[in-house]
């Protein structure tokens, strides 16, 4: 079943613009993930934050993460049109099944 | 370096035609391995994962299966297809854990169309 949730669904920014996608998730978790996928290709593995973790920076992406909540950010600071792409949330819930459970999904288009 | 092979690349079935698409994996060992499915603009539907050889675990009742005949390859198959059988299909690995799940690295997919 679906856990994570994205929002907006799609969002549309001009390069240059930071652009934010939101997660929500249900039940608790030990890690969260953002992944990123090309049109028509696999998913490409962005960046993990454990359920300790409230905050973490890599290049030019920002995610944090409220356990309190149940809900994560993703950040992408300074968009360029390589950026376009769909982006996903997947969520690791406690229990140990060794799968992730991922959002449906969110489409960002940056516009040159 | 690790390396996830999926083929074919596209697939273009008629409706009770048998399935068998591959997975390989290169550069690692005892990988958990998953089969996902993508409907057109949709999330990611977990099919089928394993924890090592001969052990599958089925997700969702369907008009499929999958095998793990070796460590590193992973095989889903139907013996006949439905139209709803349609979509993207991935595969992917990611190493064992056994407190938490890792990160997960996915093949290029199949584009499986049934006509």
């Amino acid at each position: 079943s679906q856990q994570g949730e994205e929002d907006p669904q799609a969002l549309s920014i001009q390069e240059g613009e930071n652009a934010t996608m939101n997660c929500s998730y249900k039940t608790s978790i030990n890690n969260l993930q953002w992944y990123r996928q090309n049109s028509g290709r696999g998913l490409v593995h962005l960046i993990l934050i454990r359920s300790n973790e409230r905050e973490k920076h890599s290049g030019r992406l920002r995610v944090t993460l409220d356990t309190s909540k149940k809900s994560s950010s993703l950040l992408i600071t300074a968009s360029r049109a390589a950026d376009t792409a769909s982006y996903f949330c997947a969520t690791d819930p406690q229990g140990g099944s060794e799968k992730l459970v991922f959002g449906k999904g969110m489409k960002l288009t940056v516009n040159p | 370096s690790q390396t996830i092979h999926q083929w074919p690349a596209t697939l273009v079935q008629p409706v009770g035609s048998p399935l068998s698409l591959e997975c390989t994996v290169e550069g690692t060992s005892n990988p958990n391995l998953y089969w996902y499915r993508q409907a057109a603009g949709r999330g990611l539907q977990l099919l089928f994962y394993s924890v090592g050889i001969g052990q599958i675990s089925s997700e969702v009742p369907q008009n499929l299966s999958a095998s793990r005949p070796q460590d590193r390859q992973f095989i889903l198959s139907s013996k006949k297809l439905l139209l709803s059988d349609s979509g993207f299909y991935l595969c992917a690995w990611s190493v064992r854990g056994i407190l938490y799940s890792y990160e997960q690295y996915f093949g290029p997919g199949t584009r499986l169309t049934v006509t």
